[in-house]
């Protein structure tokens, strides 16, 4: 089925590592974001691509940094793990223009310990 | 900024009772409000939106009105079911955000039989 897939599903890491959460769509949107969500804060923008070849920053982008490899993939890495990066992440795509909702991905639960 | 203030959870009903979850907001220009649905362990899955005001967006029997003399976007069910048990959150999207969501901290939804 069509969709934004995201792994892995779950991650347990210790403070300090490093890791890399991918994402891709297979909708052929140009618009790619991630969310993370944390208990009653709903879902915060940590940074987001526009379009294929660009990147933004969100609300909360420290500790984060993104690759738009292609239009199909947006992976998120952590370089250096902090226990306040404990959360649930989502990954969305949208297509541009129009009042358009978007798809996400099941998310990753990640624990930092 | 853009922000969406929803009506504080959880809420607990019995089946076949009304439902009804608040949500305001405070942005600039002409956004479009969107509700969405996160059943227990998925993603988040679009529920409804509305895109100018006066406009009423409806799915699985929820409904709800783009009110903008109140900036507000409330959520009604007439007749609520155990699988409608979720977590909803209202949220926006800026005329000028580049596709960016806002999303309010969301809504726990207990429904018992």
């Amino acid at each position: 089925n069509a969709g934004v897939t995201q792994t892995p599903k779950f991650q347990v890491l210790k403070t300090g590592q490093s890791m890399t959460l991918q994402c891709a769509q297979d909708m052929n949107h140009n618009s790619m974001y991630w969310y993370r969500q944390d208990p009653g804060m709903g879902l915060r923008l940590i940074y987001y691509s526009a379009s294929e070849g660009t990147t933004d920053k969100g609300e909360v982008p420290n500790g984060y940094n993104v690759s738009r490899l292609n239009k199909r993939e947006f992976s998120l890495r952590l370089e250096s793990a902090a226990p306040s990066q404990t959360s649930v992440y989502f990954c969305a795509s949208r297509e541009t223009g129009g009042a358009y909702g978007y798809t996400f991905g099941s998310g990753t639960r990640l624990t930092v310990v | 900024g853009n922000s969406v203030t929803q009506m504080e959870g959880p809420v607990t009903l019995s089946e076949e009772a009304f439902l009804t979850i608040n949500c305001t907001y405070t942005a600039t220009g002409y956004p479009s409000l969107f509700w969405y649905v996160q059943y227990p362990g998925e993603g988040l899955q679009l529920l409804l939106k509305a895109t100018k005001a006066d406009d009423k967006g409806s799915n699985k029997g929820f409904e709800a009105t783009y009110r903008k003399e109140t900036t507000s976007f409330h959520l009604e069910k007439g007749s609520v079911q155990v699988s409608d048990s979720a977590v909803y959150f209202c949220a926006l999207r800026g005329g000028t955000s580049y596709g960016k969501l806002t999303f309010g901290q969301g809504t726990i939804l207990t429904v018992h039989p």
